[in-house]
């Protein structure tokens, strides 16, 4: 059965500072990675996607993915305490979505 | 835009009850998932459907958690008998088959079971 497992189960970063989040499939048919932020109470929201190899930034996150490894790894840079989060990634594999335990971010002013 | 739409937003049920939750996906979507979440166990797959056509039930979820998907419009997932165990947020996802769209959720329902 397909597994996504995330390093670490809980950071905490200072406010100013880089979170680095971790994510792995087990599947080799996974084809597409998500990271969604799920505020306390909230829903997740999907936050960015990644497909193919390399990086991918838009703002203050950053995305890599080595399809090889199917590994995929998440960085916010200038963490605000906002930021903080339950961070879940999500790998498709066949038409099989599956979500990992998720990583929650405390980001500490 | 409109999003996915779940009903209703709090529910609290005594053992034993039945209880139906109900879940609109974004219009347009074919793909429609029902996942529990809790702190425990994260989210878990209860059922996904395909263009109405029921493709997973979450295999361990079989017995007392039967969700339907009667049009393309409209999903329930009903739970018969409540269990305190079941106490937990009852999530609705949708997306567009195929191609790179993440699964949209809904904001859920939470779940009491007295």
């Amino acid at each position: 059965q397909q597994k996504v497992q995330q390093s670490p189960e809980s950071l905490i970063v200072p406010e100013g500072g880089m979170a680095s989040l971790n994510c792995t499939s087990s599947d080799r048919n996974v084809d597409y990675f998500w990271w969604y932020r799920q505020h306390s109470g909230k829903s997740p929201k999907m936050l960015m996607s990644i497909f193919s190899n390399g990086e991918k930034e838009e703002g203050r996150f950053t995305v890599h993915l080595n399809k090889a490894s199917l590994h995929t790894s998440l960085h916010i840079r200038d963490s605000q305490p906002s930021d903080s989060a339950l961070y879940l990634c999500a790998a498709r594999g066949n038409y099989k979505y599956v979500f990992g335990a998720g990583t929650r971010l405390k980001v500490i002013a | 835009d409109a999003g996915v739409t779940q009903t209703p937003r709090h529910e609290v049920a005594e053992k034993g009850q039945t209880i139906i939750l109900k879940c609109e996906p974004v219009s347009g979507h074919n793909d429609l998932f029902w996942y529990r979440q809790t702190k425990i166990q994260g989210l878990e797959l209860l059922s996904y459907f395909r263009s109405k056509s029921l493709m997973e039930d979450g295999g361990a979820f079989k017995d007392r958690f039967k969700a339907e998907m009667l049009n393309s419009s409209f999903s329930t997932l009903k739970i018969q008998p409540t269990e305190p165990k079941d106490s937990a947020v009852y999530l609705c996802a949708s997306s567009l088959q195929g191609g790179n769209q993440a699964p949209l959720f809904g904001e859920g329902t939470r779940l009491s079971v007295l």
